[in-house]
């Protein structure tokens, strides 16, 4: 059973052009995270999101958590090539017994942005 | 400061046979873990610890032991290689556990033939 889901699994845009990847659980998690992973490496952290409602700003990368704290989303505005690669949510749950602390992660979502 | 190092990156083995992957951080931290990802699921947890001499099972333990003698190392046995185990695997590690950043390694690719 995947604890969090993403949308879409691919997406492929050109230059310039806005999207936006959704990570969706059916769980309370007590924080969220986006990784991004390039081919061939491991993910890197690009945010940490903790509170309900939060948002936060990277650059052009704009980062959603919930106000249930079930859901999250990432917005891109005006993409570039280099935004290319993997996009990866993960999560802690609030109350999971022994299992409290480890981190989760959906499938992923795979974006490529053409020139 | 070489972050997380794993070793070896590549490797190829037959069915049934034994090895170990090496994973090292000089970062002093607590917490390390163990992460398989295949094509289109994602990372899935081996095994993790939160201290020297401690560890525990994530979600798909079967067919893999670690041990943690050493804060800096964290080495993932396969104890007989099926072909269900030809997949990436990424050690992480982070200074402790909860929502901390996770530094990745760059990953060892893993066929089983």
């Amino acid at each position: 059973t995947q604890l969090l889901e993403q949308s879409p699994q691919f997406l492929s845009i050109q230059e310039g052009e806005n999207l936006t990847v959704y990570c969706n659980s059916s769980s309370v998690f007590s924080s969220l995270q986006w990784y991004r992973q390039e081919p061939g490496e491991g993910p890197v952290l690009l945010v940490t999101v903790v509170t309900g409602g939060e948002v936060k700003k990277l650059k052009r990368l704009t980062f959603q958590f919930g106000d249930a704290r079930k859901d999250s989303s990432l917005h891109i505005t005006a993409a570039q090539p280099g935004d290319t690669g993997l996009y990866l949510c993960a999560g802690i749950l609030t109350d999971r017994g022994s299992t409290l602390g480890r981190l989760y992660f959906g499938r992923g979502t795979q974006l490529t942005v053409w020139p | 400061n070489a972050g997380v190092t794993q070793t070896p990156k590549f490797q190829v083995l037959k069915t049934g046979q034994s090895m170990t992957l090496q994973c090292a951080q000089d970062m002093n931290h607590e917490y390390m873990s163990w992460y398989r990802q295949d094509p289109g699921m994602g990372l899935r947890l081996i095994h993790y610890s939160v201290g020297a001499g401690i560890t525990d099972q994530g979600e798909v333990p079967n067919g893999y032991n670690v041990s943690r003698s050493t804060t800096e190392d964290f080495p993932l046995r396969l104890l007989s290689a099926a072909p269900s185990q030809t997949s990436v695997y990424f050690c992480a590690s982070s200074r402790k556990r909860g929502p901390e950043t996770q530094y990745f390694g760059p990953g060892t690719r893993l066929l089983v033939l």
